[in-house]
């Protein structure tokens, strides 16, 4: 069975620091990997995906995320971070062949001015 | 939210109630998904549908029932509604299976009392 870890309930940053959010997973197979966010009282958004390729990924608002094959990992990042980034962010993954998408337990980040 | 409603948006009912939540998409995507969101377990897949009257079970689906008579159309059925089913529930949509993002409606919240 395919499962998503985030391991940090909260993260907490200063504006215009670099922020991460830390997602690994585990998958029989080769990942399809997912980064979302969610604003209070809102649907959540896609930011970005990776299916094959480069590991690194760009996406939107300025995040990306790299993928760690032998770290099974697929961590969000962006060089600074805003205020407007404070959210609750959601990794899933996917194995190729399945067909559901499972996501982790979400990881509120908090940036303060 | 990606052309995507739900209805109601709010929902208080009583324990052994049925309850029938709507999810409608302007897209046209052929992928539908029910995902409840509850703290600590991110979102979890309840049902999901592939094409008009084509359905699955997802992780979570003991309790819900679903249909799909038009593209356009999701529903989800608590037959008879219990405490643990209070949650938030959201509809999501992809053009294609999980490979592709999902876009997410805004969400309705039920209340079991």
């Amino acid at each position: 069975a395919q499962s998503v870890a985030q391991p940090e309930d909260q993260v907490n940053v200063a504006e215009g620091n670099p922020l991460t959010v830390k997602c690994t997973y585990s998958v029989s197979g080769n990942p399809y990997l997912f980064w979302y966010v969610q604003y209070p009282n809102r649907g959540l958004q896609f930011l970005l995906k990776y299916i094959t390729g480069d590991n690194l990924v760009k996406g939107s608002y300025g995040f990306e995320a790299e993928f760690n094959k032998s770290q099974t990992s697929f961590h969000l990042k962006k060089p600074s971070a805003l205020v407007s980034d404070s959210a609750l962010y959601f990794c899933a993954v996917r194995d190729i062949g399945g067909n559901m998408l499972t996501f982790g337990g979400g990881t509120r980040l908090m940036v303060k001015p | 939210d990606a052309g995507i409603t739900q209805s109601p948006r709010h929902k208080v009912t009583e324990t052994g109630t049925p309850v029938t939540l709507r999810c409608h998409q302007t897209e046209n995507h052929r992928y539908m998904y029910w995902y409840r969101q509850d703290p600590g377990h991110g979102l979890r897949l309840i049902h999901y549908s592939y094409g008009v009257k084509d359905t699955d079970k997802g992780e979570v689906s003991d309790g819900y029932s679903v249909s799909r008579s038009k593209t356009e159309d999701f529903l989800l059925t608590l037959e008879s509604a219990t405490s643990s089913q209070t949650s938030v529930y959201f509809c999501a949509i992809s053009a294609r299976d999980t490979i592709y993002e999902q876009y997410f409606g805004p969400g309705t919240r039920l209340t079991v009392t």
